[in-house]
């Protein structure tokens, strides 16, 4: 069965440390890929998405993610996080995007950023 | 743009009654919307996509009579959790896809309380 995983389910930084978030997919097919985010109390945002072209995606508040096809990876990175940016953050894969573009969720990862 | 509403935000109802949650797309027409259910500390699990017009298609394990979902408008769906019982306890989010579907936007979610 398709799946996707997120190794780190929790993580720590300080202030203006750099961020990696581990996202991988198994699926032979054409994917889309996406990453959320959910700020405690609100619903999910879109980070951003790749579809094509490319692989490496940058989005909103400087967050910026690269598709790996080889490795079936959509790794997010960001270079100096904020406290702000303490969230949960989830990795979404949609299947063959020519047809329902049901999402797979990966199981999230809560970052949280010291002051 | 993209913004979707869902209400209640949350409800407390006895066992045996039913709940009705609305999904609404405020800025878009919605051809595909999308129902899942979110545990504690744990991934958004896809219950069914509705499209508007046509019977919602279910994922495997989710009872269609328990969880029924109606798609009347192209900016409104509904789901109602009949005869709800304590297990029936969650948080349940709805998202939205405009005809393009290729991105999906959610709601804000709501936290079923069934006592």
């Amino acid at each position: 069965a398709q799946s996707v995983s997120q190794h780190n389910h929790h993580v720590i930084l300080s202030e203006a440390a750099s961020l990696e978030l581990g996202c991988n997919y198994s699926y032979g097919g054409t994917v889309n890929l996406f990453w959320y985010v959910q700020y405690p109390g609100q619903h999910l945002q879109l980070l951003l998405k790749y579809f094509s072209g490319d692989p490496l995606v940058k989005g909103i508040k400087g967050f910026e993610a690269e598709f790996i096809k080889s490795k079936f990876s959509f790794n997010l990175r960001k270079p100096s996080v904020q406290w702000s940016d303490t969230a949960e953050y989830f990795c979404a894969v949609s299947l063959d995007p020519s047809g329902t573009y049901k999402y797979i969720f990966g199981t999230g990862t809560r970052l949280k950023v010291l002051a | 743009g993209a913004v979707v509403s869902q209400h209640p935000s949350r409800v407390i109802c006895k066992s045996g009654t039913s709940v009705k949650i609305e999904c609404r797309s405020l800025d878009f027409q919605a051809t595909t919307m999308f129902w899942y259910r979110q545990f504690p500390k744990q991934s958004l699990m896809l219950m069914a996509t509705s499209n508007e017009g046509s019977k919602a298609t279910y994922e495997q394990g989710v009872e269609k009579d328990k969880f029924l979902i109606n798609h009347a408008s192209l900016t409104l769906s509904t789901l109602t959790v009949t005869s709800a019982h304590p297990e029936d306890s969650s948080f349940y989010i709805c998202s939205a896809t405009p005809p393009s579907k290729e991105t999906q936007y959610f709601g804000p979610g709501t936290r079923l309380l069934v006592l």
